[in-house]
């Protein structure tokens, strides 16, 4: 199996832009999870899906963060507009059923917002 | 505020000695403990788990040792090797309420010299 692939591995992008991070979950996994690794706060979980619907975003920062999971193979992380502040490594994760306290990670995405 | 507490950012040892990673947690309810390593540009990977019925576990050179009444556990490398220069992250989670979601701590930079 490929792995969790996300894409794209590093963005640039001008505050006030869009932004759209992309995950493929290993297949077969039911949870996918979407996280945010910075200096101060280490790993954060912004949202995570069960069999693409989500179930806990209290983490996603603002409205300006969305994230949807159109079927079990692909799923979306967008901020909109983006802001300095929104700089650091997005990372996505799934996990089968049962047993997903074992993540299984993607190389991540790092975020620069100039 | 952090549930879960790596205070050593980073850690430097001489290769064939011991490496010793803490990790405090604040949360009584967690029950589940795991740590992950990351290497630069990869996603973080799981090591090792131990769950609050016991209070160690050992898998090759790693073992993790668990003080419930203290809420502190550690991570024991030995002997280090400098392949095992990474980002170790400290996650706990909850089994007992159904959601296994770990929280992650910022993380300790383990460098071991040759």
């Amino acid at each position: 199996d490929a792995g969790v692939i996300q894409s794209p591995r590093h963005e640039v992008t001008e505050m006030g832009q869009e932004v759209t991070l992309r995950c493929k979950p290993i297949s077969g996994h039911d949870y996918l999870f979407w996280y945010r690794q910075t200096m101060m706060r280490g790993l954060e979980l912004l949202i995570y899906f069960n069999n693409n619907v989500p179930i806990d975003d209290s983490g996603m920062p603002e409205d300006r963060f969305s994230a949807k999971m159109p079927n079990a193979s692909f799923s979306t992380l967008k901020i909109q507009p983006s802001e300095p502040r929104d700089s650091a490594v997005y990372f996505c994760a799934s996990s089968p059923d049962p047993g997903y306290e074992k993540l299984f990670f993607g190389s991540g995405t790092q975020l620069s917002v100039l | 505020d952090q549930q879960v507490k790596q205070n050593s950012p980073s850690l430097s040892v001489q290769e064939g000695r011991i490496s010793i990673l803490n990790c405090d947690y604040t949360n009584s309810m967690f029950d589940y403990f795991l740590w992950y390593k990351k290497y630069p540009a990869e996603g973080p990977t799981f090591l090792i788990s131990i769950s609050s019925i016991k209070d160690k576990n050992e898998d090759g050179r790693f073992t993790v040792f668990l003080n419930k009444s203290a809420k502190h556990l550690s991570l024991h490398i030995v002997p280090s090797q400098p392949g095992d220069s990474a980002v170790y992250f400290c996650a706990a989670s909850t089994t007992s309420g159904g959601s296994y979601i770990p929280t992650f701590g910022r993380g300790t930079s383990l460098i071991v010299h040759p």
